[in-house]
């Protein structure tokens, strides 16, 4: 069973500039959750998909944005780069029940390293 | 609202020794509590998960945490510190009844051990 991708593993960007952030969910995980791990802190929540919908979103602003396939992979898009956008971005998938509710556990990703210059 | 505390940023035991991480909650509806484990340059990976059964909690690598409701703590304990235990531990709470099961994470502690 393969677990969560995310590409690309580094990134480099210079301020101003925009990103697309891709994450592969764990084959049965109907859910996908991003999160952004700035140095030295614990992950913090940006948004969630669910059914190709956001289904929660942290306190970030709407430059942050996202998407969700069929297939239940995703995208992290953030625009206007900011240098405190520098930080690992970790992707997780949510495994889903007997009745395709989606469940508590989350399983994550390596992450994206994304430097903002 | 959910949060949590890691009392500690920085943990350092001898190899061998007993290893004890602490983690406070905060949540208004019975929660489920995770510890997770992050090796340098990589993601998260989960150690171990209450959901409401058996307060001990046995994890992966040794690791087991016992939910303690009167205290609101989640602490994690290993009987004996290996090197490869050297990583950044994070204590995280899960929403069990809104519609985004977002985690809430700590603000970790990192574990060292001493040869």
């Amino acid at each position: 069973e393969t677990g969560v991708t995310q590409s690309p593993t580094h990134l480099i960007k210079t301020r101003g500039q925009q990103v697309t952030l891709r994450c592969s969910s764990q084959s049965g995980h109907n859910t996908v959750s991003w999160y952004q791990q700035a140095l030295g802190q614990g992950p913090q929540f940006i948004f969630q998909y669910y059914r190709e919908e956001e289904n929660g979103r942290g306190n970030f602003p709407p430059r942050f944005s996202g998407l969700q396939f069929p297939n239940y992979s995703s995208e992290l898009n953030v625009n206007a780069l900011e240098l405190d956008d520098s930080a690992l971005y970790l992707c997780a998938s949510q495994p889903k029940g007997l009745a395709g509710e989606k469940m508590d556990e989350q399983f994550f990703g390596p992450g994206t390293r994304l430097t903002v210059l | 609202a959910q949060s949590v505390t890691q009392l500690g940023s920085h943990v350092s035991v001898s190899e061998g020794a007993l290893v004890l991480l602490r983690c406070n909650y905060s949540s208004s509806v019975p929660p489920y509590l995770f510890w997770y484990v992050q090796y340098p340059n990589q993601g998260l990976q989960l150690l171990l998960k209450y959901t409401s059964a058996a307060t001990l909690v046995k994890g992966i690598n040794g690791f087991e945490a016992e939910f303690k409701k009167s205290e609101t703590s989640f602490h994690l304990t290993k009987p004996s510190a290996h090197m490869s235990d050297a990583a950044e531990y994070f204590c995280a709470v899960s929403t069990r009844y809104s519609s985004a099961s977002k985690i809430i994470f700590g603000s970790g502690t990192r574990l060292s051990i001493r040869p």
